[in-house]
């Protein structure tokens, strides 16, 4: 069965650093693409970007360039996005999610989400 | 910039047949997706490559493509199906973008 576990809720305050992650099972970790996707509260989903742990090739949405830096271990099994100084506007839900293995951009498997919260 | 454009609410009542849309001009060219959100939990991928239905998720879930725009049908909606609905597609260099959302109510 596959399955994306992501880490548990964060609290931090402005200019704090934080990493999150995402582990991957069930499924060899390495030939699928893993996205990051944002839901502020109350509003829609923003793709952050995506790795390919196979060779740690990450892609961004120009849009949030800059916010956020998406990594990958592949001895792990596991996908990470990271802040090395978060900011109020960082506060959201984030969701890693599997890019299907079909060539298309779409998202087959989510992890249960991450709660940041960045107070000022 | 490309955006992809769904009404913020739809409401139906239970059985009625529910239709939620997505506009964009990159549609006739690029496949769309759809995922369902109850509250508190993740998305779940419902319809992709336009009409295509994962393993698990009801016959009633269909979806069509015409021109720039593309539907997300529900016939026979269940309170169960109360959600909100986000289509997803991506431009053609690649960038995924996702629709501002549609909320369901059954009535």
């Amino acid at each position: 069965e596959v399955q994306l576990v992501q880490s548990g809720v964060e609290v931090k305050k402005s200019g704090e650093s934080l990493k999150i992650s995402c582990k991957g099972s069930g499924y060899t970790f390495t030939s699928y693409w893993i996205g990051w996707v944002r839901q502020m509260p109350g509003k829609g989903l923003e793709w952050m970007g995506i790795i390919y742990p196979g060779d740690s090739d990450a892609r961004y949405n120009p849009s949030f360039q800059g916010q956020g830096t998406i990594s990958a271990d592949k001895s792990t099994s596991t996908a990470y996005l990271q802040w090395s100084s978060l900011k109020a506007s960082d506060t959201g839900f984030y969701f890693c999610a599997r890019v299907a293995g079909d060539g298309y951009s779409y998202f087959d498997y989510w992890g249960q989400g991450t709660l940041v919260s960045v107070s000022s | 910039s490309y955006e992809l454009t769904q009404p913020p609410s739809v409401s139906v009542s239970p059985g009625q047949t529910a239709r939620i849309t997505c506009s964009g001009d990159a549609l006739p060219k690029q496949y769309a997706h759809w995922y369902q959100q109850k509250p508190g939990q993740a998305p779940v991928l419902v319809i992709y490559k336009d009409n295509e239905r994962p393993s698990g998720i009801p016959e009633r879930f269909s979806g069509s493509s015409s021109g720039t725009t593309v539907t997300l049908t529900i016939s026979g909606v269940q309170a169960e199906d109360e959600a909100d609905y986000h289509c997803q597609s991506a431009d053609t260099s690649g960038l995924v973008l996702f629709g501002g959302g549609t909320k369901l109510t059954v009535l």
